[in-house]
């Protein structure tokens, strides 16, 4: 079957680091990506993993373990705009897996 | 270049109502997917549309369909509507023929069902 989980919510303080875990059982695995999603708004992509390793982008970086079928999020230097639902999603074979999201909510 | 577009951005239907809703893709993108968004289940995969053929659907009835034109604009149909189909319906457009790696999908804002 195909499963993704991830925290349903999380709290942080400005200016502190935040790691966002998602683990993955699905029946292909063609790369994960993470979506940020802003109450009312359209998921915007943050990045992709398809090789072990760690991706970093400025303040996000994101890591993948196929073998352990093992991703996370981390932010950095967090801001009150990173207040947000963080979506892990996996292209089984064909199509794009969601999971069900993290809020995250930052305090000042 | 002009973002995913969908119309309308907000609808309220009764139950047995049937509903069409509409998205146009950023420009020379030709793959077109559908997800219902809902606090429970979180992103779920409806259908993708590529080149005016569904390529791939998920585990919804029959009463949600969909279909593509030249074009490359969408439309999603849901017939009979259910309470439970109160949701953010969402579509993504992506650009490559691959259906694997890197193909990343840009979302538009999302159409606001409410079945009375």
């Amino acid at each position: 079957g195909q499963n993704i989980d991830q925290p349903t919510e999380m709290t942080a303080t400005e200016g502190a680091i935040v790691q966002i875990n998602c683990t993955y059982q699905t029946s292909g695995f063609n790369g994960l990506f993470w979506y940020q999603q802003h109450a009312g708004e359209a998921p915007t992509f943050l990045s992709y993993n398809v090789l072990d390793g760690l991706e970093e982008k400025g303040r996000f970086s994101s890591f993948l373990s196929r073998s352990k079928g093992y991703s996370y999020l981390l932010l950095k230097e967090l801001q009150m705009k990173d207040s947000a639902s963080y979506l892990c999603a996996v292209w089984d074979t064909d199509k794009l897996i969601f999971g069900t999201g993290t809020r995250l909510q930052v305090f000042p | 270049k002009a973002g995913v577009t969908q119309t309308p951005r907000y609808l309220i239907k009764t139950r047995g109502q049937q509903v069409t809703l509409s998205c146009s893709p950023i420009s020379g993108h030709r793959s077109v997917s559908w997800y219902q968004q809902t606090p429970g289940q979180g992103l779920q995969f409806l259908f993708e549309y590529f080149s005016e053929t569904q390529r791939n659907k998920g585990n919804f009835p029959g009463r949600f369909s969909g279909r593509q034109f030249s074009n490359s604009r969408s439309e999603m149909n849901v017939s009979t509507l259910e309470l439970g189909d109160s949701a953010l319906y969402l579509c993504a457009s992506s650009v490559t023929l691959d259906r694997g790696v890197g193909n990343e999908q840009f979302f538009g804002p999302g159409t606001r069902l409410t079945v009375l």
